[in-house]
């Protein structure tokens, strides 16, 4: 079976620092992505990691180690126009993208 | 990038009834993606959309239920057959691109009433 485990929601204050893990059990794995879903909104792509180690993109950054099927989502300074739900997703063959039940993610003044 | 347009962005519908999507992306992709998403809850994918192939279903989708046409490589179709209740959720279409990254149709909202 493939199954992905992630915090239901988390609380964070403007200008801070939060981390969403995400673990993973999966029959084929090729990356590790992260997208961000405003309500009403279609997802849209955040971070993408095939192999072991950080990637950074301006306020966030992806981790993954492949070895413990783990990574997670660094989100820094945050900005009261980040509170959504982000999903971790794992891509396998075809193509295709198995979600993370999501994170719901706000952020208070 | 891709862009998607997807339509309708929403819908009421009648118990029995079907309701066609549609999706149009500005790039030639070999690869639609149909998702489900029910309120409040993650993505769920239904099949996969190849262009001159039947698509393929995902465990607890049938083609009967969710017919899928594909005439060439920028549009797909998704057909909700014999609406009931329980086919109220969100229905995103989707492409992937650079094998890195997927983008998302807008979704079409049904209700079944």
């Amino acid at each position: 079976g493939q199954s992905l485990e992630q915090p239901s929601e988390v609380t964070a204050v403007e200008g801070a620092i939060v981390q969403i893990n995400c673990t993973y059990q999966t029959s084929g794995f090729y990356g590790l992505s992260w997208y961000q879903q405003h309500d009403g909104g279609a997802p849209t792509f955040l971070s993408y990691n095939a192999l072991d180690g950080l990637e950074e993109t301006g306020r966030f950054s992806s981790f993954l180690s492949r070895s413990d099927s783990y990574g997670y989502l660094l989100l820094q300074e945050l900005q009261m126009k980040d509170s959504a739900s982000y999903f971790c997703a794992v891509s396998s063959r075809g193509g295709k993208l198995i979600f993370g039940q999501g994170t719901e993610l706000s952020v208070k003044p | 990038s891709a862009v998607i347009s997807q339509k309708p962005s929403r819908d009421i519908c009648q118990r029995g009834t079907s309701l066609t999507i549609q999706c149009q992306v500005d790039s030639q992709v070999t690869m639609m993606f149909w998702y489900r998403q029910q309120p409040g809850q993650s993505l769920t994918l239904i099949a996969t959309a190849n262009q001159g192939s039947e698509a393929t279903y995902e465990s607890g989708f049938v083609i009967d239920k969710f017919p899928i046409s594909r005439p060439n490589l920028t549009f797909s179709t998704l057909t909700v057959s014999n609406l009931s209740p329980e086919d109220s959720s969100i229905y995103l279409c989707s492409v992937e691109w650079g094998n890195t990254e997927a983008f998302f149709g807008q979704g079409t909202r049904l209700t079944v009433v």
